[in-house]
């Protein structure tokens, strides 16, 4: 069965950091691009960022010098580093799979809870 | 970036057909056939329901369809039912120079 499941959310105080983890399983994880995306409380989808399969990385401006994406393709793992957080960053953070068409995400994690908050 | 436009809110009764719009604008919708579309229940992760535009992954419904004209593009869902109750959302690649991807604010659809 193809899976991703999300780690690593929790509370942080603004200005600290925190590292999500993504798992994958039921697919060759190397051979797929893929996503961050995070949703606030009652809110919209947002894309946070993307890493292709050559470790290329892309980001949106509103987190672009903050978060790191990376991936270990021998541990099927995928990565968001967050620093520099911040309240409007408190949301449910997704992976996402991309579906060899740009910008398709195909398999979805459950989502892991990130809150900034003093 | 924006984010794509999308009515917040539409709303059928069962057996009836319902559109979603998303309207982006050159440099996204308008410029790539990679549009998508995205079905959320509530406490849930979104699952894809079309892509590039109007293809539907396996095991979605056919009475699920998109289209696309000019910045917007559209989701059509045919012979409503209660279970297609949730939050839609429409998502377009966006990259000119560079990888960009833009959501739709997304559209809660109510089945009377």
């Amino acid at each position: 069965e193809v899976q991703l499941v999300e780690s690593g959310g929790g509370l942080v105080q603004p200005g600290g950091s925190l590292r999500l983890s993504c798992a994958a399983s039921g697919f060759t994880f190397s051979s797929y691009d893929m996503h961050w995306v995070r949703q606030a409380t009652g809110k919209g989808l947002e894309w946070v960022s993307a890493i292709g399969t050559a470790g290329d990385t892309y980001y949106p401006g509103s987190v672009k010098g903050r978060f790191t994406i990376s991936r270990e393709n021998a541990k099927n793992s995928l990565y968001l580093q967050m620093n520099s957080l911040r309240a409007g960053d408190t949301a449910v953070y997704y992976c996402a799979r991309d579906g060899a068409v740009a910008g398709t995400m195909d398999v979805w994690g459950k989502g892991t809870t990130v809150t900034v908050s003093s | 970036q924006s984010a794509l436009t999308q009515p917040a809110s539409v709303s059928g009764s069962p057996g009836q057909s319902i559109t979603i719009s998303c309207t982006g604008t050159s440099s996204d919708v308008g410029s790539y056939n990679l549009v998508s579309w995205y079905q959320q229940h509530p406490g849930k992760a979104p699952k894809l329901m079309i892509y590039e535009g109007s293809k539907r992954p396996s095991g979605v419904s056919n009475r699920f369809s998109g289209s696309k004209s000019g910045n917007t593009a559209s989701l059509t869902i045919s012979g409503l039912q209660a279970e297609d109750e949730a939050d839609y959302y429409c998502c377009s690649y966006a990259g000119s120079s560079t990888f960009y991807v833009v959501f739709g604010g997304g559209t809660k659809l109510t089945v009377l």
